[in-house]
Protein backbone atom coordinates (compact mmCIF):
# COMPACT_ATOMS: atom_id res chain seq x y z
CA UNK A 1 0.00 0.00 0.00
CA UNK A 2 1.28 3.56 -0.59
CA UNK A 3 0.32 6.66 1.45
CA UNK A 4 1.10 10.56 1.34
CA UNK A 5 1.46 12.75 4.12
CA UNK A 6 1.79 16.01 4.33
CA UNK A 7 3.00 17.95 7.16
CA UNK A 8 1.54 21.46 7.16
CA UNK A 9 -2.15 21.82 5.89
CA UNK A 10 -1.20 25.91 6.25
CA UNK A 11 2.33 27.74 5.26
CA UNK A 12 2.61 31.37 5.80
CA UNK A 13 5.84 32.95 4.64
CA UNK A 14 6.64 36.74 3.81
CA UNK A 15 6.93 37.71 -0.18
CA UNK A 16 10.60 37.26 -1.21
CA UNK A 17 11.56 34.70 1.83
CA UNK A 18 11.94 30.47 0.81
CA UNK A 19 8.90 28.54 0.75
CA UNK A 20 9.30 24.71 2.14
CA UNK A 21 6.00 22.32 1.82
CA UNK A 22 6.72 19.40 3.53
CA UNK A 23 5.95 15.55 1.74
CA UNK A 24 6.21 12.51 3.11
CA UNK A 25 5.14 9.46 1.33
CA UNK A 26 5.18 5.46 2.11
CA UNK A 27 5.55 2.84 -0.72
CA UNK A 28 6.41 -0.60 -1.02
CA UNK A 29 7.87 0.01 -4.43
CA UNK A 30 10.06 2.77 -6.21
CA UNK A 31 7.39 5.33 -6.49
CA UNK A 32 6.99 8.26 -8.92
CA UNK A 33 6.09 11.64 -7.34
CA UNK A 34 4.37 14.58 -7.92
CA UNK A 35 3.27 17.71 -6.90
CA UNK A 36 0.74 19.82 -8.02
CA UNK A 37 -0.47 23.65 -7.75
CA UNK A 38 -4.03 24.30 -7.49
CA UNK A 39 -5.35 28.75 -7.54
CA UNK A 40 -8.83 29.04 -5.86
CA UNK A 41 -11.49 27.94 -8.48
CA UNK A 42 -9.02 26.41 -10.75
CA UNK A 43 -8.12 22.78 -11.37
CA UNK A 44 -5.22 21.26 -10.38
CA UNK A 45 -1.77 21.92 -12.61
CA UNK A 46 1.62 19.83 -12.41
CA UNK A 47 4.72 21.53 -11.10
CA UNK A 48 6.92 18.66 -11.69
CA UNK A 49 7.57 15.16 -11.17
CA UNK A 50 10.01 12.71 -10.00
CA UNK A 51 10.10 9.16 -12.19
CA UNK A 52 13.52 7.76 -10.61
CA UNK A 53 16.18 9.89 -12.77
CA UNK A 54 17.63 12.82 -11.05
CA UNK A 55 16.35 13.18 -7.60
CA UNK A 56 16.56 17.00 -7.78
CA UNK A 57 13.51 17.75 -9.65
CA UNK A 58 13.07 21.12 -11.18
CA UNK A 59 9.45 22.38 -11.76
CA UNK A 60 7.67 25.92 -13.12
CA UNK A 61 7.80 28.85 -11.42
CA UNK A 62 11.24 28.73 -9.91
CA UNK A 63 9.69 25.52 -7.57
CA UNK A 64 11.76 22.70 -7.20
CA UNK A 65 11.88 19.49 -4.83
CA UNK A 66 14.47 16.84 -3.65
CA UNK A 67 13.73 13.08 -3.75
CA UNK A 68 15.23 11.72 -0.05
CA UNK A 69 14.75 8.02 -0.06
CA UNK A 70 16.63 7.43 3.40
CA UNK A 71 13.69 9.71 4.70
CA UNK A 72 11.32 9.43 2.56
CA UNK A 73 10.29 12.95 1.78
CA UNK A 74 9.65 15.02 -1.42
CA UNK A 75 9.61 18.36 0.13
CA UNK A 76 8.83 21.16 -2.57
CA UNK A 77 11.11 24.50 -2.46
CA UNK A 78 11.56 27.89 -3.54
CA UNK A 79 13.66 30.04 -2.94
CA UNK A 80 11.39 33.72 -2.86
CA UNK A 81 8.46 33.67 -2.54
CA UNK A 82 5.40 35.82 -4.90
CA UNK A 83 2.47 36.62 -3.88
CA UNK A 84 1.40 34.73 -7.16
CA UNK A 85 2.43 31.39 -5.18
CA UNK A 86 -0.71 31.88 -2.74
CA UNK A 87 -2.15 28.67 -3.53
CA UNK A 88 -2.98 24.73 -2.38
CA UNK A 89 -0.64 22.72 -3.41
CA UNK A 90 -0.84 18.76 -3.16
CA UNK A 91 2.07 16.12 -2.98
CA UNK A 92 1.05 12.97 -4.75
CA UNK A 93 2.98 9.11 -4.76
CA UNK A 94 2.15 6.56 -7.81
CA UNK A 95 2.96 3.18 -7.91
CA UNK A 96 2.28 0.40 -9.48
CA UNK A 97 -0.14 -1.92 -7.90
CA UNK A 98 -0.96 1.31 -5.76
CA UNK A 99 -4.33 1.32 -6.22
CA UNK A 100 -7.88 1.84 -8.79
CA UNK A 101 -5.81 4.80 -10.82
CA UNK A 102 -2.29 4.54 -9.08
CA UNK A 103 -2.27 7.26 -7.43
CA UNK A 104 -2.91 8.71 -4.00
CA UNK A 105 -3.00 12.52 -3.07
CA UNK A 106 -2.12 14.22 0.20
CA UNK A 107 -4.57 16.48 1.36
CA UNK A 108 -2.71 19.21 0.35
CA UNK A 109 -1.26 22.29 2.06
CA UNK A 110 -2.45 26.07 2.06
CA UNK A 111 0.24 28.20 1.36
CA UNK A 112 -0.35 32.23 2.10
CA UNK A 113 2.02 35.02 0.90
CA UNK A 114 2.18 37.78 3.51
CA UNK A 115 3.58 41.30 1.42
CA UNK B 1 -1.14 20.06 -27.24
CA UNK B 2 -3.76 17.95 -25.44
CA UNK B 3 -6.06 20.11 -24.02
CA UNK B 4 -8.77 18.92 -21.38
CA UNK B 5 -11.89 20.57 -21.40
CA UNK B 6 -15.59 20.54 -18.59
CA UNK B 7 -18.88 22.11 -18.94
CA UNK B 8 -20.63 24.43 -17.61
CA UNK B 9 -18.21 25.79 -15.40
CA UNK B 10 -20.46 26.86 -12.30
CA UNK B 11 -23.59 25.54 -11.96
CA UNK B 12 -26.83 26.09 -8.83
CA UNK B 13 -29.16 23.23 -9.09
CA UNK B 14 -31.95 21.78 -6.75
CA UNK B 15 -32.47 19.22 -4.57
CA UNK B 16 -33.77 16.22 -6.44
CA UNK B 17 -33.12 17.69 -9.88
CA UNK B 18 -30.74 15.56 -12.51
CA UNK B 19 -27.28 16.83 -13.19
CA UNK B 20 -24.90 16.20 -16.38
CA UNK B 21 -21.19 16.96 -16.72
CA UNK B 22 -18.90 16.78 -19.33
CA UNK B 23 -15.10 16.82 -20.01
CA UNK B 24 -13.66 16.06 -23.45
CA UNK B 25 -9.67 15.70 -23.90
CA UNK B 26 -8.42 17.14 -27.22
CA UNK B 27 -4.92 16.53 -28.52
CA UNK B 28 -4.73 12.32 -27.56
CA UNK B 29 -5.61 8.87 -28.18
CA UNK B 30 -7.23 6.33 -25.37
CA UNK B 31 -6.67 8.61 -22.74
CA UNK B 32 -7.71 7.11 -19.27
CA UNK B 33 -10.46 9.58 -17.69
CA UNK B 34 -10.94 10.09 -14.53
CA UNK B 35 -13.98 11.95 -11.88
CA UNK B 36 -12.81 13.80 -8.72
CA UNK B 37 -15.00 15.93 -5.85
CA UNK B 38 -13.21 18.33 -3.96
CA UNK B 39 -15.63 19.36 -1.26
CA UNK B 40 -14.90 23.04 0.61
CA UNK B 41 -11.57 22.69 2.48
CA UNK B 42 -11.03 18.93 1.71
CA UNK B 43 -8.81 16.94 -0.42
CA UNK B 44 -9.53 15.13 -3.95
CA UNK B 45 -11.72 12.10 -3.96
CA UNK B 46 -12.22 9.73 -7.00
CA UNK B 47 -14.99 9.35 -8.35
CA UNK B 48 -14.86 7.36 -11.35
CA UNK B 49 -11.83 6.39 -13.86
CA UNK B 50 -11.89 4.65 -17.27
CA UNK B 51 -9.32 3.24 -19.46
CA UNK B 52 -11.54 2.95 -22.68
CA UNK B 53 -14.95 3.18 -23.94
CA UNK B 54 -17.97 2.14 -21.99
CA UNK B 55 -15.65 0.83 -19.30
CA UNK B 56 -15.80 2.82 -15.63
CA UNK B 57 -14.98 1.54 -12.19
CA UNK B 58 -16.64 3.51 -9.70
CA UNK B 59 -13.99 4.35 -6.26
CA UNK B 60 -17.17 5.60 -3.83
CA UNK B 61 -20.69 4.19 -4.07
CA UNK B 62 -22.76 7.18 -4.30
CA UNK B 63 -25.88 8.49 -6.54
CA UNK B 64 -23.60 9.12 -8.90
CA UNK B 65 -22.82 7.85 -11.94
CA UNK B 66 -20.19 7.99 -15.45
CA UNK B 67 -20.16 7.07 -18.96
CA UNK B 68 -17.89 7.23 -21.69
CA UNK B 69 -19.37 7.20 -25.27
CA UNK B 70 -16.97 8.14 -26.90
CA UNK B 71 -12.95 7.83 -26.57
CA UNK B 72 -12.31 11.22 -25.19
CA UNK B 73 -15.63 12.40 -23.69
CA UNK B 74 -16.48 11.30 -20.20
CA UNK B 75 -19.62 12.49 -18.42
CA UNK B 76 -20.91 12.73 -14.88
CA UNK B 77 -24.16 12.12 -14.19
CA UNK B 78 -27.03 12.21 -11.35
CA UNK B 79 -30.55 11.35 -11.52
CA UNK B 80 -31.27 12.96 -7.94
CA UNK B 81 -29.13 15.67 -6.41
CA UNK B 82 -28.42 15.93 -3.00
CA UNK B 83 -27.34 18.48 -1.00
CA UNK B 84 -23.75 16.72 -0.33
CA UNK B 85 -23.32 16.53 -4.00
CA UNK B 86 -21.67 20.37 -3.67
CA UNK B 87 -18.53 20.68 -4.55
CA UNK B 88 -15.88 21.35 -6.81
CA UNK B 89 -15.91 18.74 -9.80
CA UNK B 90 -12.36 18.10 -12.05
CA UNK B 91 -12.16 15.55 -14.49
CA UNK B 92 -8.66 14.54 -15.68
CA UNK B 93 -6.38 12.41 -17.92
CA UNK B 94 -3.41 10.59 -18.26
CA UNK B 95 -1.59 8.36 -20.73
CA UNK B 96 -1.23 5.44 -18.39
CA UNK B 97 -2.97 4.46 -14.87
CA UNK B 98 0.21 5.54 -13.16
CA UNK B 99 1.41 8.74 -14.95
CA UNK B 100 0.85 12.27 -13.96
CA UNK B 101 -2.94 13.28 -14.23
CA UNK B 102 -3.60 16.57 -15.69
CA UNK B 103 -6.26 18.05 -14.91
CA UNK B 104 -9.47 20.46 -16.44
CA UNK B 105 -10.66 23.48 -15.00
CA UNK B 106 -13.25 21.99 -13.11
CA UNK B 107 -17.03 22.63 -12.34
CA UNK B 108 -18.15 24.66 -9.16
CA UNK B 109 -21.88 22.29 -8.46
CA UNK B 110 -23.97 24.13 -5.56
CA UNK B 111 -26.89 21.69 -4.62
CA UNK B 112 -30.03 23.99 -2.43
Amino acid sequence: AQSVTQLDSHVSVSEGTPVLLRCNYSSSYSPSLFWYVQHPNKGLQLLLKYTSAATLVKGINGFEAEFKKSETSFHLTKPSAHMSDAAEYFCVVSQSGGGADGLTFGKGTHLIIQP
Amino acid sequence: SQTIHQWPATLVQPVGSPLSLECTVEGTSNPNLYWYRQAAGRGLQLLFYSVGIGQISSEVPQNLSASRPQDRQFILSSKKLLLSDSGFYLCAWSGQPRDEQFFGPGTRLTVL
